[in-house]
């Protein structure tokens, strides 16, 4: 068990570009999660999949946000003309379907300049 | 209102101390009650989980959940300066989790 995994660890952009986060569950989860987090605060629930099938989405996520998990394994973040309040922690988790318990990976920590 | 309130702190200790961490909510519909440690910087992990009222104890912590106050406790005994962490509360329902902000605790030696 590798746990959850995430890329990049850290990620510095320009305002107005695009960027993509992935995320590998552990192997046998068959949900998977997305939070942004930003300092002195809780994650956020963001979105989350049940295999392929994308559940439940906040109202946090903008257009500019999108969530696939295309073959229910990895699952990609893409954040278009990012904006310099998209600066945060962005944390993935999976679970299996049924169950509380969700394991997070280490983040994606976006900085926007 | 936030659904999920928690003790903000910062908690400042000594080492050997008891330590009380406290959520309250609003969501009758949570089901499950989690608390997850988070150091500076990195993913939350996840230490207690539980769904049901009572007491859940895991070597020096205890998880508490009383459902008719809508009230969730995690005890740490015996506290260690490696305890030092931001604790979070989380509920959960049909899936998807709220969290608390976090109380920060630091366990001086």
């Amino acid at each position: 068990d590798t746990g959850v995994s995430q890329d990049p660890r850290h990620k510095i952009t320009k305002r107005g570009q695009n960027v993509t986060f992935r995320c590998d569950p552990i192997s046998e989860h068959n949900r998977l999660y997305w939070y942004r987090q930003t300092l002195g605060q809780g994650p956020e629930f963001l979105t989350y999949f049940q295999n392929e099938a994308q559940l439940e989405k906040s109202r946090l996520l903008s257009d500019r946000f999108s969530a696939e998990r295309p073959k229910g394994s990895f699952s990609t973040l893409e954040i278009q003309r990012t904006e310099q309040g998209d600066s945060a922690m962005y944390l993935c988790a999976s679970s299996l379907a049924g169950d509380g318990e969700q394991y997070f990976g280490p983040g994606t920590r976006l900085t926007v300049t | 209102q936030k659904e999920v309130e928690q003790d903000p702190g910062p908690l400042s200790v000594p080492e050997g101390a008891i330590v009380s961490l406290n959520c309250t909510y609003s969501n009758s519909a949570f089901q499950y009650f989690m608390w997850y440690r988070q150091y500076s910087r990195k993913g939350p992990e996840l230490l207690m989980y539980t769904y049901s009222s009572g007491n859940k104890e895991d070597g020096r912590f205890t998880a508490q959940v009383d459902k008719s106050s809508k009230y969730i406790s995690l005890f740490i005994r015996d506290s260690q300066p490696s305890d030092s962490a931001t604790y979070l509360c989380a509920i959960t329902n049909a899936g998807k989790s709220t969290f608390g902000d976090g109380t920060t605790l630091t366990v001086k030696p």
